[in-house]
């Protein structure tokens, strides 16, 4: 399967900052997506990262409080906006392998963030 | 959005038990796989279901897709303390992208 990296492992914040969360795959592939797993939750999809275009979000979420980025096949960030202690969650990536009926996905080691 | 439902909660057992936990879902899947997340990591595959019916081994660990395409579950044989960790089902269907949908997660304790 891909390797999958994300930095930073771990961050601490001002509310009301920004940061970035990058992922980097060893491999193309052709999908990856960001979640979100609050404390002691499950894990819930952000948005679909699209290589050359916008990012297609879930409900709940939008644009201008996680902008994401893709160029291109192996790479993609997550930008959490303006951040508040809601925000204190663990940020995976994720990256499809596979095509048409066999679509496994597979998950980075996350990011642990807190907002004080 | 919507969540599938695993039972139990959380376990606590003896190492060398069997361990059985499922996941229910209102909605139909054409696809179940089942995650461990152990502290501080991200979730890792252990199973993937593709058809109703298949029932799968990886090791200690066998899985099985309802014949309704909406539950799963996830039997762990003679248990050892690595297993420790959340087991997490989740749900695909065809038409989504590959989008995946979650459980809520069976918590597992190994006690020697």
């Amino acid at each position: 399967s891909a390797v999958i990296s994300q930095k930073p492992s771990r961050d601490i914040c001002q509310r009301g900052t920004s940061l970035t969360i990058q992922c980097q795959v060893d491999s193309q592939v052709t999908m990856m997506f960001w979640y979100r797993q609050q404390p002691g939750q499950s894990l819930t999809l952000i948005a679909t990262a699209n290589q050359g275009s916008e990012a297609t979000y879930e409900s709940g979420f939008v644009i201008d409080k996680f902008p994401i980025s893709r160029p291109n096949l192996t790479f993609s960030t997550l930008t959490v906006s303006n951040m508040s202690p809601e925000d204190s969650s663990i940020y995976l990536c994720s990256v499809v392998e596979g095509t048409g009926i066999v679509n496994e996905q597979f998950f980075g080691p996350g990011t642990r963030l807190t907002v004080l | 959005g919507q969540q599938l439902n695993q039972s139990p909660q959380s376990m606590f057992i003896q190492e060398g038990e069997d361990v059985s936990m499922n996941c229910t879902s209102s909605s139909i899947f054409n696809t179940w796989l089942w995650y461990k997340q152990e502290p501080g990591e991200g979730p890792v595959l252990l199973i993937a279901l593709y058809k109703a019916g298949e029932l799968t081994s990886n090791g200690r660990l066998t899985a099985q897709f309802g014949i309704t395409r909406k539950d799963s579950f996830l039997n762990i044989s003679a248990s050892i303390p690595s297993d420790v960790g959340i087991y997490f089902c989740a749900g695909q269907w065809t038409g989504t992208a590959s989008k995946l949908t979650f459980g809520t997660g069976t918590r597992l304790q190994v006690t020697l």
